[in-house]
């Protein structure tokens, strides 16, 4: 059974940086790209950036390019995502999903963690 | 950018009746690289459609995806009691990698 697990949410105040971590199971983590994909409250879905097999390759959002920095830990099936200089508009549920290729649907979703960015 | 408008924002129907979903880009969608999400409060989405067309894993067979080029539908053919929820549509053929603005499903 395919699982992700998110890990890291929490209240940060505005310019302050949290690591959120994915942890995955039930598939070959090292095949597959991965993604981080947020939800402001109340408010639809926002792809954050994604990551290559291998890491080689990583993309982003143009909201949150030079802030944030996605990684992965193919030893330890887990991603990352280091986030630095958190705005207000930052605060959302993160998940973590697993996809194909760059662009990609995504059948697995992780349940999400919260972040939360006020003074 | 590709921004994909869906319509209606809210569809108000019964349980046995058929509801369509519209998703309309800004730009050709090559491929028809396309998905269908479900999402219930306090839940991850849940994959119902890519490709445009093709049924994911599990899905029932009440739910089709239709359309091409830049018009997009989602039928759901007889309203079960769980399907009342917001669904969003998401092209994966042009970076960034966009979503609808979401249309929520309820109960009349």
């Amino acid at each position: 059974e395919v699982q992700l697990v998110e890990s890291g949410g929490g209240l940060v105040q505005p310019g302050g940086s949290l690591r959120l971590s994915c942890a995955a199971s039930g598939f070959t983590f090292s095949s597959s790209w991965m993604n981080w994909v947020r939800q402001a409250p109340g408010k639809g879905l926002e792809w954050v950036a994604n990551i290559k097999q291998d890491g080689s390759e990583k993309y982003y959002v143009d909201s949150v390019r030079g802030r944030f920095t996605i990684s992965r830990d193919n030893t330890k099936n887990s991603l990352y995502l280091q986030m630095n200089s958190l705005r207000a508009e930052d605060t959302a549920i993160y998940y973590c999903a697993r996809g194909w290729r760059s662009g990609s649907y995504y059948g697995y979703w992780g349940q999400g963690t919260l972040v939360t960015v006020s003074s | 950018e590709i921004v994909l408008t869906q319509s209606p924002g809210t569809l108000s129907l019964s349980p046995g009746e058929r509801a369509t979903l519209s998703c309309r880009a800004s730009q050709s969608v090559t491929n028809n690289y396309l998905a269908w999400y479900q999402q219930k409060p306090g839940q991850a989405p849940r994959l119902l459609i890519f490709g445009a067309s093709s049924r994911a894993t599990g899905i029932p067979d009440r739910f089709s995806g239709s359309g091409s080029v830049t018009d997009f539908a989602l039928i759901i053919s007889r309203l079960e009691p769980e399907d009342f929820a917001v669904y969003y549509c998401q092209q994966y053929a042009s970076s960034p990698w966009t979503f609808g603005q979401g249309a929520k499903v309820e109960i009349k």
